[in-house]
């Protein structure tokens, strides 16, 4: 059965960073891309970017550009988000996501969400 | 950017009862829409997937109909444990792009 295990909560400061990472079970993590999709408080959900872990390829939402960072380590089947210049607005909860290709593509499993809080 | 519209934001309904969420885009998305079920402190669950087809293990009262601009969500009965808010999500271009969401209340 394929899980998506994300890393724990976390507090940061204005302008520091935060790395969230994303342990895939079930599956091994080269065979799918993974998203990664954020839900501010009171807010819907908003895609931020795609990594394909085989190759190491990635695609960035233009708002993010600049300031996000994904990575895989395949020898241990986890992607990571790593965000920089965190400001308050970025206060959320992290999804990733499993992105299957078929006709379009679609989310098919998720992880659990890491809350993000950044604070002074 | 495809601006995704849902409508209702949201709704209040009881136990049984049909309901309707319509997604809108603002430009043809051919058949590229899904749709995901969410509940708070929990992770998204894809319901509908390329419009119509449903993914496995969700259940047949769930239905999605549609293509290019216009998208449905059917639920025929509602039970309890639909009460949550619902999103639709395009897949048709870079960046993917997520209506608003429709949150489902209990009457």
């Amino acid at each position: 059965q394929v899980h998506l295990v994300q890393s724990g909560p976390e507090v940061k400061k204005p302008g520091a960073s935060v790395k969230v990472s994303c342990k895939a079970s079930g599956y091994t993590v080269t065979t799918f891309d993974i998203s990664w999709v954020r839900q501010a408080t009171g807010q819907g959900l908003e895609w931020m970017g795609w990594m394909n872990p085989k190759s190491g390829n990635t695609a960035y939402a233009p708002k993010f550009q600049g300031r996000l960072t994904m990575t895989a380590d395949t020898s241990i089947d986890t992607v990571y988000m790593e965000l920089s210049g965190l400001r308050s607005e970025d206060t959320a909860v992290y999804f990733c996501a499993r992105e299957v290709r078929y006709s379009g593509s679609f989310f098919e499993s998720w992880g659990q969400g890491t809350l993000v809080t950044v604070s002074a | 950017d495809i601006q995704m519209t849902q409508s209702p934001s949201s709704l209040s309904a009881s136990v049984g009862d049909r309901v309707t969420i319509t997604c809108r885009a603002s430009r043809s998305v051919s058949t590229y829409l899904n749709w995901y079920q969410h509940k708070p402190g929990q992770a998204p669950k894809l319901l509908i997937y390329t419009a119509s087809n449903l993914q496995t293990g969700v259940p047949s009262r769930f239905s999605g109909s549609g293509s290019g601009t216009d998208f449905t969500l059917t639920i025929t009965s509602l039970v309890p444990e639909d009460f949550a808010t619902y999103y639709c999500h395009q897949s048709f271009s870079i960046p993917p792009t997520f209506g608003g969401g429709t949150r489902v209340e209990i009457k």
